[in-house]
């Protein structure tokens, strides 16, 4: 298994409170995304990074923001936690920009309830 | 419309039966292309890449069609611990062009039953 770990895997939050999930790899793989998972939607890309301090937004954006200071790490920050956010959040990473892109391992996830 | 659409099902066979998703994918410039399996509650695991050759990985086959841009699975000889959502992963250009990105279909719910 790619060496992947998010922590905490389950957390409880109130509304409005700041939130930061982290995943930490051990492969110095170039890519590392952030999705969440919800009934009916799939999986929907949050933000990505493709190398440190180079990050981007995904589809659902809003209310998040990311860090990436170092290869192995990449941060995922609710500013200010709604109950829309109550969700299960993978991290992923990927080899790089090859043919079209390498394929992704994901972490185990990280169940976050916003109450 | 979403960029990779798949039947969200249930699929509900019988062991031994013989399944096939399919998957459709609306960017032509894509390039990588994967079928991954994911278990309740847990990480999505890749199931194998996807070829436009076709491919081919004991009793599961994927093929991919560039022309109609769709992807497809088939599971033979179903086992019970086959029950789980199948998800198509297409790698789609980033807007910038600098990446490509893992896009996720809505998965499809497969029940294998005795």
């Amino acid at each position: 298994d790619a060496g992947i770990t998010q922590s905490p895997r389950h957390k409880v939050t109130e509304t409005g409170t700041p939130v930061t999930l982290r995943c930490h790899q051990t492969e110095n793989h170039r890519y590392m995304y952030w999705y969440r998972q919800d009934p009916g939607h799939g999986l929907r890309l949050i933000h990505y990074s493709y190398g440190v301090k180079d990050t981007d937004k995904g589809e659902v954006s809003d209310g998040y923001s990311v860090s990436r200071s170092k290869t192995e790490d990449f941060l995922l920050t609710l500013e200010s936690a709604t109950s829309s956010q109550t969700s299960v959040y993978f991290c992923a990473i990927s080899e790089g920009r090859y043919a079209g892109g390498t394929e992704a391992f994901f972490g185990q996830g990280t169940r976050l309830t916003v109450v | 419309r979403k960029e990779v659409e798949q039947d969200p099902g249930p699929f509900n066979v019988p062991e031994g039966a013989t399944v096939a998703f399919n998957c459709t994918y609306s960017n032509s410039a894509s390039q990588s292309f994967f079928w991954y399996r994911q278990d309740c509650r847990k990480e999505p695991k890749l199931l194998m890449s996807v070829y436009s050759s076709g491919n081919e990985d004991g009793r599961f086959t994927a093929q991919l069609n560039r022309a109609s841009q769709y992807i497809s699975l088939l599971i033979r000889d179903s086992k019970l611990s086959d029950s789980a959502t199948y998800l198509c992963v297409v790698n789609i250009p980033s807007a910038s062009g600098g990446s490509y990105i893992p896009t996720f279909g809505r998965g499809t719910s497969l029940i294998v039953h005795p």
